[in-house]
């Protein structure tokens, strides 16, 4: 079975542009979810969606949103990029809503921002 | 509010054995992972807790005590290449993931 693959693995983008990043799940599994990580802050939970609903959100701006498509593909958007906004996205497909079963996680795409 | 605690860091020597802590404080339990992450690379699942006691797996085990807001994770042998961060998540209530920081293992020779 194909692994979680997120595109693009490097981004660099300067302040005030948008960005879009793609996860592409397990095949079978129905919910992704997209996670924010940072040397000094850890894994920060961004979004979740299950069969294209968004289920739980965390604590980031609305710049920060997010779909999931019908064969369960999501991409994550952030607009009006911040400096702060550099960091390593990771995304992570599962079988059923992320606290019932286990994540697995694409390698991430790692946006810096000048 | 939800609370994970870990150690930030730890430190063992190949061949011995290391238990990294985590304790919680979180609206309801419905359940524990453990993750493994090697640097630059993603988190892997190593374990799933939800009723108390100690789950064995190869050289890895995880214990949960609810009661307490407790679990561990235990490595025997320990190897070079079990030199990671381990990450622990709750998931609490709204069967939401609750994540630690992180514990960042350094394995010597």
């Amino acid at each position: 079975k194909a692994g979680v693959t997120q595109t693009p693995r490097y981004l660099i983008k300067t302040r005030g542009q948008q960005v879009t990043l793609s996860c592409s799940p397990i095949s079978g599994h129905r919910s992704v979810s997209w996670y924010q990580q940072t040397p000094g802050q850890g894994l920060q939970f961004l979004f979740e969606y299950f069969s294209e609903t968004q289920r739980n959100k965390g604590n980031f701006p609305g710049r920060f949103s997010g779909r999931q498509f019908s064969n369960s593909r999501s991409e994550m958007n952030v607009s009006t990029l911040e400096l702060g906004d550099s960091a390593l996205y990771l995304c992570a497909s599962s079988a059923w809503a992320s606290g019932n079963s286990p994540l697995h996680f694409g390698n991430g795409t790692r946006l810096t921002v000048t | 509010g939800q609370n994970i605690d870990q150690p930030t860091e730890m430190t063992a020597t190949e061949g011995a054995i290391v238990q990294i802590n985590c304790t919680y404080q979180t609206s309801g339990f419905n359940g524990l992972f453990w993750y493994q992450q090697h640097a630059g690379e993603a988190p892997t699942f190593l374990s799933y807790n939800v009723l108390d006691g100690l789950e064995e797996k190869g050289r890895f085990s995880s214990f949960l005590s609810r009661s307490k807001g407790y679990s561990y994770l235990l490595l025997k042998e320990l190897q070079m290449k079990d030199s990671a961060s381990y990450l622990c998540a709750v998931v609490d209530s709204n069967y939401q993931l609750i994540w630690g920081a992180g514990t960042k293992l350094i394995i010597k020779p």
